[in-house]
């Protein structure tokens, strides 16, 4: 079963300081693709970054940065300089591969973070 | 690109009313996704779509639940008779053929049941 695991119901963050939001997945496959979405008040789901699992290199998006451990099955996202602007829920969501059909999106439970100014 | 299109953005019925939810999928996508999400739950896969025939729709609650893609420019998902329990936040997404990996999504359409 593609499960994916968002231990942190909530955070809080100073405005400027660093953050991380950690993500654990379950998953036989050895490729597929992994993702944070960030949903702001406005629901809208956005994509902050993308990792494809054959990549060993980290993915970055300017301020947004991961530290994906694919032992591990982990998949945390960093975020520098946190602004006001990144307040909102954050999704982890795993793409399964072949077996589990590649188009079938899996979502953690979400992560609402807090930017205090 | 206007974007995967959803509509209405609020809808409000009372408890046995039909309800239809529209999308529109970014021209050129040929797979079309429905997503609940809901606090109990968080965010579901319903059903999908390839080049308008369902291929997945194991996420569907019941029966009272369908989903429909006449062409490759509109879906609709109906609910008859709608329940209070079916309030939610109801996400369309569209992604291409080769890149799965890039699935945008709309708007979505709160869905408020009385």
């Amino acid at each position: 079963a593609q499960t994916v695991t968002q231990s942190q119901p909530e955070m809080s963050v100073q405005e400027a300081e660093t953050v991380t939001l950690s993500c654990t997945y379950d998953t036989s496959e050895s490729n597929y693709y992994l993702f944070w979405y960030k949903q702001p008040p406005s629901r809208q789901m956005i994509l902050v970054i993308r990792q494809e699992a054959y990549k060993q290199q980290n993915a970055t998006e300017n301020r947004f940065s991961v530290n994906f451990q694919k032992a591990a099955k982990s998949f945390s996202l960093k975020i520098s300089d946190s602004q006001l602007g990144d307040t909102a829920m954050y999704f982890c969501a795993h793409l399964g591969g072949l077996r589990y059909n590649f188009n079938k999106f899996y979502f953690g439970s979400g992560t609402k973070l807090n930017v205090k100014p | 690109d206007a974007g995967v299109i959803q509509s209405p953005r609020h809808e409000v019925t009372e408890m046995g009313q039909e309800v239809t939810l529209r999308c529109k999928p970014i021209s050129g996508h040929d797979y079309l996704f429905w997503y609940r999400q809901t606090m109990m739950r968080g965010l579901e896969l319903l059903i999908y779509f390839n080049n308008n025939v369902p291929i997945d729709d194991s996420g569907m609650p019941e029966d009272r639940f369908s989903a429909k893609m006449p062409n490759a420019s509109f879906s609709t998902l109906k609910i008859q008779p709608s329940e209070p329990r079916d309030s939610a936040v109801y996400f369309c997404a569209s992604s291409s053929q080769g890149r799965p990996d890039e699935q945008y999504f709309g708007p979505g359409t709160r869905l408020t049941v009385t």
